[in-house]
């Protein structure tokens, strides 16, 4: 029974350089969401995934951040040219059905850190 | 501006007492709300949820109680053990469950 897995787990990077994350979530959930969590803080909305369709895109901070989900299963996250602020840990989670008010389930999260 | 508050940053209990963790929210289209716990290095987890046709959610040693026109909400838990040390976020979404609003969390310890 493999839950919400992310990787990498931790990543490290120069500002300017772009990075992807991936989330690898339950296998069969149809919802798949991205959130952004800064140091202190709560989970940001950035975005949600019906299947592979992105039905909401209004977290993503700026057109720096892009995600897909080509094949309804696994996601990535892209940030291109990263900048200090964009460091946070990314947390994906899924959920069983579509709209969401389903249990949500959380991978452990990619930390990034912008150098 | 944030829509979910949590005030208490932190919070001490001792084992076997009541631990009451509170959240504040702004925006009357909310309509559905849960506590996630969360424990270093790993992702939130779900504890309990409430719909705002409810004012009261009970699962064993959790209870999550709402007053909607207080737009306040607060998890309780009886007896408090120290394996429930971990912050908590409240979270509240609208009724279409898209876009989930966190809280900061407040992190309980609960104390042998």
């Amino acid at each position: 029974g493999a839950g919400v897995s992310q990787s990498p787990r931790y990543k490290v990077a120069k500002r300017g350089q772009d990075v992807a994350l991936r989330c690898d979530p339950i296998s069969g959930h149809v919802s798949l969401f991205w959130y952004q969590q800064a140091l202190g803080q709560g989970p940001e909305f950035l975005t949600y995934f019906q299947n592979e369709a992105q039905l909401d895109k209004s977290g993503l901070p700026s057109d720096r951040f892009f995600a897909e989900r080509p094949e309804g299963s696994v996601s990535t996250l892209k940030i291109q040219r990263t900048q200090q602020e964009d460091s946070a840990v990314y947390l994906c989670a899924s959920s069983l059905r579509a709209g969401g008010l389903e249990t949500q389930y959380f991978g452990p999260g990619t930390r990034l850190l912008v150098l | 501006d944030q829509q979910v508050k949590q005030n208490s940053p932190s919070l001490s209990v001792q084992e076997g007492r009541i631990s009451i963790l509170n959240c504040d929210y702004t925006n009357s289209m909310f309509d559905y709300f849960l506590w996630y716990k969360k424990y270093p290095a790993e992702g939130p987890t779900f504890l309990i949820s409430i719909s705002s046709i409810k004012d009261k959610n009970e699962d064993g040693r959790f209870t999550v109680f709402l007053n909607k026109s207080a737009k306040h909400l607060s998890l309780h838990i009886v007896p408090s053990q120290p394996g429930d040390s971990a912050v908590y976020f409240c979270a509240a979404s609208d009724n279409y469950g898209q876009n989930f609003v966190f809280g900061p969390g407040t992190r309980l310890s609960v104390l042998p």
